[in-house]
């Protein structure tokens, strides 16, 4: 039973477009996100979150949106670069876990941006 | 400020045996958690320690088993291997419990290889 789930596996952008990740949810209970970008042979390393009671977050090049609504989050990354290019993976935390390190990720979204 | 560190970081074992991956949690983090990642999809949580007690587990069968000791470092074993327990073996430290609040930190992982 896949609670998060990124129905892409992959992504192609051009440098300096944006690059927008998707992800859905089926559990109410997630009470908070995040993403994570992984590199080949690097563990997964912390992108960017956000609460449940906020529907926008930015950091820098990167914004992630959040519809309680339609359970679905994504993440923008505008201008996208080469070096971005790596696997997201989205994650969820639900209230009932939330003090036992217990992350819920998606497949994971592989992208590429062509220089 | 040394990063988390895992070892070894490939192994190959035959179905049956038994497997213990190591980890060490980045200076000054007192909680450690264990992921499971197959090929093509995202991390699953195994268990998470603090302060040396298994705080968390997610849907493996006891011959997944842990421990944690003083200096925080961990160390993950796997008994009657199973070819099916082939895959990456994150390890992810935190200065707290909680996943959402403190991010975690992964190591590069351990690849299992069970033939």
């Amino acid at each position: 039973d896949q609670q998060v789930k990124q129905n892409s596996p992959s992504l192609s952008v051009q440098e300096g477009r944006i690059s927008i990740l998707n992800c859905d949810y089926t559990n109410s209970m997630f009470d908070y996100f995040l993403w994570y970008k992984k590199y080949p042979a690097e563990g997964p390393t912390f992108l960017i979150s956000i609460s449940s009671i906020k529907d926008k977050n930015e950091d820098g090049r990167f914004t992630v949106f959040l519809n309680k609504s339609a359970k679905h989050l994504s993440l923008h990354i505008v201008p996208s670069q080469p070096g971005d290019s790596a696997v997201y993976f989205c994650a969820a935390v639900d209230l009932g876990s939330s003090n036992t390190g217990k992350l819920i990720f998606g497949q994971g979204t592989t992208l590429q941006v062509k220089p | 400020e040394t990063g988390v560190t895992q070892s070894p970081t490939h192994l190959i074992k035959t179905r049956g045996q038994q497997v213990t991956l190591r980890c060490s949690s980045q200076s000054g983090h007192n909680t450690v958690s264990w992921y499971q990642q197959a090929l093509g999809q995202g991390p699953q949580f195994i268990f998470q320690y603090y302060r040396e007690e298994e705080n968390g587990r997610g849907n493996f069968p006891p011959r997944f088993s842990g421990l944690q000791f003083p200096n925080y470092s961990s160390e993950l074993n796997v008994n009657a291997l199973e070819l099916d327990d082939s895959a990456l073996y994150l390890c992810a430290s935190s200065a707290g419990q909680g996943a959402a609040n403190e991010k975690l930190f992964f190591g590069s992982g351990t690849q299992l290889s069970v033939l």
